[in-house]
């Protein structure tokens, strides 16, 4: 079992904003970041370390943490957003890294 | 910019050994910057991290599969590879070679290739 936890699941109407957690002990101590995987496609890193845009990733990704949560914000949702999203960090033993189950992003 | 590209047999009989090769370009395995890692994810299900090599050639291994993997490097060739032994059908998955940072995030995949195990 992962040692970060998403919901399953999440619906964002176009335009809006969404927020998706990753929760975890190991969060409180190691940078969280965020991955976008389309269907067939590998994943993209989106956000590293806690609150860094890779160049080419809209400024509407925004990451943040709180306590043991981490979140990933999407302010004004596009269609292309649809997507899973994965969170990773590492262990909580610091040793290695581990990734959430992933969320399902859906854009109404 | 980095690119990664994983080879190996789509098809693996159980009980075999699972070998895959990532061939890095645009940038050396031996730049003591990054990890080089292996991810994988089963049909419909989420990302596995197996495990990494440093330029050093140390090496970490998520626990639950330790006994199973070795991934190793071949500087000359500028590739690092993947060996899973004793598969079985749960090892059925794509698979990912992805250049790791020392904050445990990965930044360039391969385009993954999907390993099949059946007799």
């Amino acid at each position: 079992s992962s040692e970060l936890t998403q919901d399953p699941a999440v619906s964002v109407a176009l335009g809006q904003t969404v927020r998706i957690t990753c929760q975890g002990d190991s969060v409180r101590t190691y940078y969280a970041s965020w991955y976008q995987q389309k269907p067939g496609q590998a994943p993209v890193v989106v956000i590293f370390a806690k609150n860094n845009r890779p160049s080419g990733i809209p400024d509407r990704f925004i990451g943040s943490t709180s306590g043991s949560t981490a979140y990933l914000t999407i302010t004004g949702a596009q269609a292309e957003d649809e997507a899973d999203y994965y969170c990773n960090s590492r262990d909580s033993s610091g040793n290695y890294a581990v990734f959430g189950g992933g969320t399902k992003l859906t854009v109404l | 910019q980095v690119q990664l590209q994983e080879s190996g047999p789509g098809l693996v009989k159980p009980s075999q050994t699972l070998s895959l090769t990532c061939t890095v370009s645009g940038g050396s395995i031996s730049s003591g910057l990054y990890y080089w890692s292996w991810i994988r994810q089963p049909a419909g299900k989420g990302l596995q991290y197996l495990g990494r090599i440093y330029t050093s050639g140390s090496t970490h291994y998520d626990p639950s599969l330790k006994s199973r993997v070795t991934i190793s490097m071949d500087t000359s060739m500028n590739q690092f590879s993947l060996s899973l032994s004793s598969v079985t059908a749960a090892d059925t998955a794509m698979y990912y070679c992805a250049r790791g940072s020392t904050s445990s995030w990965f930044g360039s995949w391969g385009q993954g290739t999907l390993v099949t195990v059946s007799p």
